[in-house]
């Protein structure tokens, strides 16, 4: 059974303040993915991370891919109110289907 | 942009009801899926379809039942509802092949009392 993990299952922090959260596999994926979901909502996808040791940025959201392509992060700069969400990271099965991990419930506090 | 639409969006049923979920996508997709979200369990992948006319077991297919009707529709059945299968089931779809994106319905709130 593939599995992603996700830590910390939850995070409260002030607005302004920095944080990063980590998905860890016990398999390799073709690919991972992050995806931001509101109440309500579908998950929406943030980013894909392909190669390992990559980092992509967007805005003030920073994703890095580890070496052996097993871990991932993603750190937040300078968090708003509107980055409250949960993160959820997905692994690519190889083009069959999308393994996701139990998401860090993010809340920022204004 | 209609995207992934998946109806009802609430539903109560009572235990050993059956009922039908719906999903349709416009985005002419040949990968979609079925996803239950629970607290605390992130989305666990119940059936899967890479082609039309294809199915596959997902992590968790005991209990429902799935049909590829078209490369647009794919529907969820729970033949004989139970409590355990109160959740959020969320319709996704994406191209076929690796590195892809998979975009989701809003989902849809199953209560089984």
């Amino acid at each position: 059974t593939q599995l992603l993990e996700q830590s910390p299952q939850f995070l409260s922090i002030q607005e302004g303040e920095n944080l990063t959260v980590y998905c860890n596999s016990s398999s390799v994926f073709s690919s991972l993915q992050w995806y931001r979901q509101e109440p309500g909502e579908g998950p929406v996808l943030l980013v894909t991370v392909v190669t390992g040791g990559e980092v992509k940025k967007l805005k003030r959201l920073t994703f890095q891919f580890g070496d052996a392509r097993k871990d991932s992060s993603l750190h937040i700069t300078a968090a708003q109110p509107g980055d409250t969400g949960l993160y959820l990271c997905a692994g690519d099965n190889y083009g069959q289907n999308f393994v996701f991990g139990p998401g860090t419930r993010l809340s920022v506090l204004p | 942009n209609a995207g992934v639409t998946q109806t009802p969006k609430f539903q109560v049923l009572k235990t050993g009801q059956s009922m039908t979920l719906q999903c349709a996508q416009d985005m002419n997709h040949n990968s979609m899926y079925w996803y239950r979200q629970d607290p605390g369990m992130g989305l666990r992948l119940i059936y899967y379809s890479a082609s039309e006319g294809t199915t596959d077991k997902g992590e968790v297919p005991n209990g429902y039942n799935v049909s590829r009707l078209n490369k647009r529709e794919f529907s969820l059945r729970l033949e004989s509802a139970a409590p355990s299968q109160t959740s959020v089931y969320f319709c996704a779809s994406s191209l076929q092949g690796v590195d892809t994106e998979a975009f989701f319905g809003q989902g849809t709130r199953l209560t089984v009392v």
